[in-house]
């Protein structure tokens, strides 16, 4: 599996937005770029999304570099209850990748 | 929908007894994973299924461990003998179709000490 780079924390404030980058250099023209985060004491929870273009739901946007060597989660208004450790991961449909394979993700706080 | 059920949350068993994780997917879903989350290792993918079929097992631990899917509507874990190395967070994932494109749902986790 393709590897993606993420910082182990950051941290930001309430009511401002949050970009949380992930770095894939060797993503391949397949790769899916998924993002889940998990809550303290949950499960871990579906995010977003994307192959090429930028992406959007009720929960975040997914920027995707030009060359898909990185991308940005964001997060417009982040709230007391984003805090929590967000993963992203590359998912090769192609290859049956079915497996999602986790990293040690990025920890985010956020301050009241 | 009531999304994954995995029982019990919580398992506090003695060393070398047998103990069994339960998982109820969610209907329609035909893909079943187990995964397996500690400090030092973060989270593990353990098992999964296809059609109720296991597909890769390679992140098993070891035999002590084995999982069955008798039916599209259930699945469980077994540690037999469980050793206090066993103590983690077990979750259970469920997700539609095997495209590799579809976003999974996580159960809320079996917390399991064995002392």
């Amino acid at each position: 599996d393709a590897k993606t780079t993420q910082p182990n924390s950051m941290e930001s404030n309430e009511e401002e937005p949050v970009h949380l980058p992930c770095n894939h250099s060797t993503i391949s023209g397949t790769d899916y770029i998924h993002w889940y985060r998990q809550l303290p004491s949950q499960g871990p929870e579906y995010v977003i999304h994307g192959l090429t273009s930028n992406v959007n739901n009720r929960m975040a946007s997914l920027a995707i570099a030009e060359d898909r060597k990185s991308s940005t989660l964001i997060l417009h208004r982040a709230t007391l209850r984003d805090a929590a450790v967000y993963y992203c991961i590359l998912r090769d449909p192609i290859q049956g990748a079915q497996k999602l394979v986790f990293g040690q993700g990025t920890r985010l706080t956020i301050n009241p | 929908d009531a999304g994954v059920i995995q029982s019990p949350r919580h398992e506090v068993t003695e060393m070398g007894q047998e103990v069994t994780l339960r998982c109820k997917p969610i209907s329609g879903h035909n893909s079943l994973f187990w995964y397996r989350q500690t400090m030092m290792r973060g989270l593990e993918l353990l098992i999964y299924f296809n059609n109720n079929v296991p597909i890769d097992d390679s992140g098993m631990p070891e035999d002590r461990f084995s999982a069955k899917m008798p039916n599209a509507s259930f699945s469980t874990l077994k540690i037999q003998p469980s050793e206090p190395r066993d103590s983690a967070v077990y979750f259970c994932a469920s997700s539609r179709g095997s495209s590799g494109t579809k976003g999974y749902t996580f159960g809320s986790g079996t917390r399991l000490t064995v002392v």
